[in-house]
Order: C-alpha cells, then structure tokens, then sequence
C-alpha cells in the first residue's frame, strides 16, 4: 500500500536551518509530482511547494522562496525539503503529498506530517 | 497568492445536507477545472475527497458531491452523518503553476 513517511522535524532556533525527508513506498515514486504542504498550529493548509516527477520543474510560495529547497532522488523514492533561515511563522506541520497522475489534481496520498517548530 | 475563501464554519443536523463554498478568481477556480476538496479530523492528515471539481476517489461515500460555476466551487455533503464532522478545505491549480488552499471550514454536525 501507499505510504509517505516525513522526519526530521523538530525545534529549531530562528535564522536555523532544517532539512525535513519523506520516504514513499507502494508506488512508482518517479511516476509522481509531489508537494509539501504545511499547517500552523490551530490554522488551514498552506501550499508550500511542489517538485515534477523529474525534479526538472518546481515552484514555491512567494513567502518561503530564497529560503526553502525542494529536491527529490527518484532511485531512493524520497522527497526533501531544505529550509534555512528559519522564521517564527515557519512553525507548523509539514505534510509531504503526492498529486495526481496526468492531467488531474488533487493530493491522493499524504505522509502524517512533521513538525517544526521555530523558537527560541 | 492569496488564499482561496471558505466559510468559516457550517452546521447542520444529521440527515441533512450542506454546501461549502470556495471563492476564488479566473487564475485559479475559475480558470481550470483543476479544484480538490479534503477532510481533515482533529490531529489526522487531510483526506481526498473530491478532485478535477465534481470527481470522487475511489471509497469516498457518493453523499459527498462537488461542483462549480464561474470562479466558486462547492461542496455538497448529504445525508449528514456525525463522522461527517470536520475540518474541509478546497485547493486550486494556479495560473502561475502553483497551488492555493482555502481557508477552511469547520463543519459541526448538531
């Protein structure tokens, strides 16, 4: 079955960095565009970045561009997310989900999140 | 990149049913069919209700039903039952290739 499985959350200071690390299993990864999605203690979802199945294509949100990085190595089916200079608004649960093949959307499969935390 | 908007909450009794909005513009809801919607229970990841607007995953109850018109999806829940109570939000691709959320919505079952 699907699986996506995050780490590497945990307190962090503000200005720090983070690399965060999801590990799918149960599909053909290098099939797949995949996002990372947050969510702020209390708050909605917020979109935060998505990677093609090639690694050749990526976008951000506007507030987390310059600072986060989204890679993925298709021969190990893990996805990552480097953050850096790390803000107090960073703070939530990183979700890593998988879209839809083709042309269709919606996240079909979602890991049970990470946190990061933000303070000092 | 702004957010998509959702009402903040809804309410209805079981048995009923209720429609969620999720307002957006031509660069996004309006412009694509390309609108999901998920459920979210307390302290669990979202799951996939609705995709490409009107479609249901597979396993998803048929009392869950999407739709839109013009820049406003909507999703429908009928039949409310009491594990209906939840957390939902809508998602749009974006003309820029990104994706947004709305806000959310907290449905309350009475």
């Amino acid at each position: 079955q699907v699986q996506l499985v995050e780490s590497g959350g945990g307190l962090v200071k503000p200005g720090g960095s983070l690399r965060l690390s999801c590990v799918a299993s149960g599909f053909t990864f290098s099939d797949y565009y995949m996002s990372w999605i947050r969510q702020a203690p209390g708050k909605g979802l917020e979109w935060v970045s998505y990677i093609s199945s090639s690694g050749n294509t990526i976008f951000y949100v506007d507030s987390v561009k310059g600072r986060f990085t989204i890679s993925r190595d298709n021969a190990k089916s893990a996805l990552y997310l480097q953050m850096s200079s790390l803000r107090a608004e960073d703070t939530a649960v990183y979700y890593c989900a998988r879209e839809r093949r083709g042309y269709s959307y919606g996240y079909d499969y979602w890991g049970q999140g990470t946190l990061i935390t933000v303070s000092s | 990149q702004s957010a998509l908007t959702q009402p903040a909450s809804v309410s209805g009794s079981p048995g009923q049913s209720i429609t969620i909005s999720c307002t957006g513009t031509s660069s996004d809801v309006g412009g694509y069919n390309y609108v999901s919607w998920y459920q979210q229970h307390p302290g669990k990841a979202p799951k996939l209700m609705i995709y490409d607007v009107t479609n249901r995953p597979s396993g998803v109850s048929d009392r869950f039903s999407g739709s839109k018109s013009g820049n406003t999806a909507s999703l429908t829940i009928s039949g409310l039952q009491a594990e209906d109570e939840a957390d939902y939000y809508c998602s749009s691709y974006t003309s820029s290739n990104t994706r947004v959320f709305g806000g959310g919505t907290r449905l309350t079952v009475l």
